[in-house]
């Protein structure tokens, strides 16, 4: 089983470039979650997805954008990288009711120059 | 709202003695409690969880958590540790709403097994 697949691994941008970071889970989870993970804070929540065709804000969701294209995947946008989001963005799912674990992708490790 | 302190930032122990990395958590509501680990440049792993039932919760590789919601605490603890359990441990909360299972996460401990 994959579990859960972040695309790319590694990104450096420039200032005001633009990226979008993929996530795909093949668990059939209904609830997925975008966190990024600064040295000292812990994980923070920037946007989730309980269910297909809804989405949320977090607790840090300025900068972002997020897309759930269908049960398996949900995508984060950059629309102008800022140096404040160099980060590593960790991709989550579960099954919001029968389960309550949260299964995490290996991460993108971003850095913004 | 709902927060998480893990006071200790590291904690250094040599390899065979026991360990306990403490969590405290706050909510208003009543909240599930996991612990999670994360090894360098790997994404996170569940420990062990507790959603209901019996406070103290046995995990993988040997971790141990109890629930004690007087003290609102979920504190991990293992008996005698070995050199690969150096890692960085993360304590975390949700409250399942119909919003979704959202983790609050900690600041985390590195825990730093030493020969």
């Amino acid at each position: 089983n994959a579990g859960v697949t972040q695309t790319p691994k590694f990104q450096v941008l420039k200032t005001g470039q633009s990226m979008t970071l993929q996530c795909a889970q093949d668990m059939n989870h209904n609830s997925m979650y975008w966190y990024r993970q600064d040295p000292g804070m812990g994980l923070r929540l920037i946007y989730y997805s309980a269910s297909e065709g809804t989405t949320d804000k977090g607790e840090v969701p300025n900068g972002y954008n997020v897309s759930r294209l269908n049960k398996r995947e949900f995508s984060l946008r950059l629309e102008s990288a800022a140096p404040s989001q160099t980060s590593v963005y960790f991709c989550a799912s579960d099954h919001r009711v029968m389960n309550t674990e949260a299964f995490f992708g290996q991460g993108t490790r971003l850095t913004v120059v | 709202a709902q927060s998480v302190t893990q006071l200790d930032s590291q904690v250094p122990v040599f390899e065979e003695a026991p360990v306990e990395l403490r969590c405290n958590y706050s909510s208003s509501v009543s909240v599930y409690l996991f612990w999670y680990v994360q090894y360098p440049n790997q994404g996170l792993q569940l420990l062990l969880k507790y959603l209901s039932g019996s406070t103290l919760v046995k995990g993988i590789n040997g971790f141990e958590a109890e629930f004690n919601k007087s003290q609102t605490s979920f504190h991990l603890r293992k008996p005698s540790v070995h050199i690969s359990d150096t890692a960085e441990y993360f304590c975390a909360v949700s409250e399942l709403t119909g919003g979704g299972n959202k983790l609050t996460f900690g600041t985390g401990t590195q825990l730093k097994v030493e020969l």
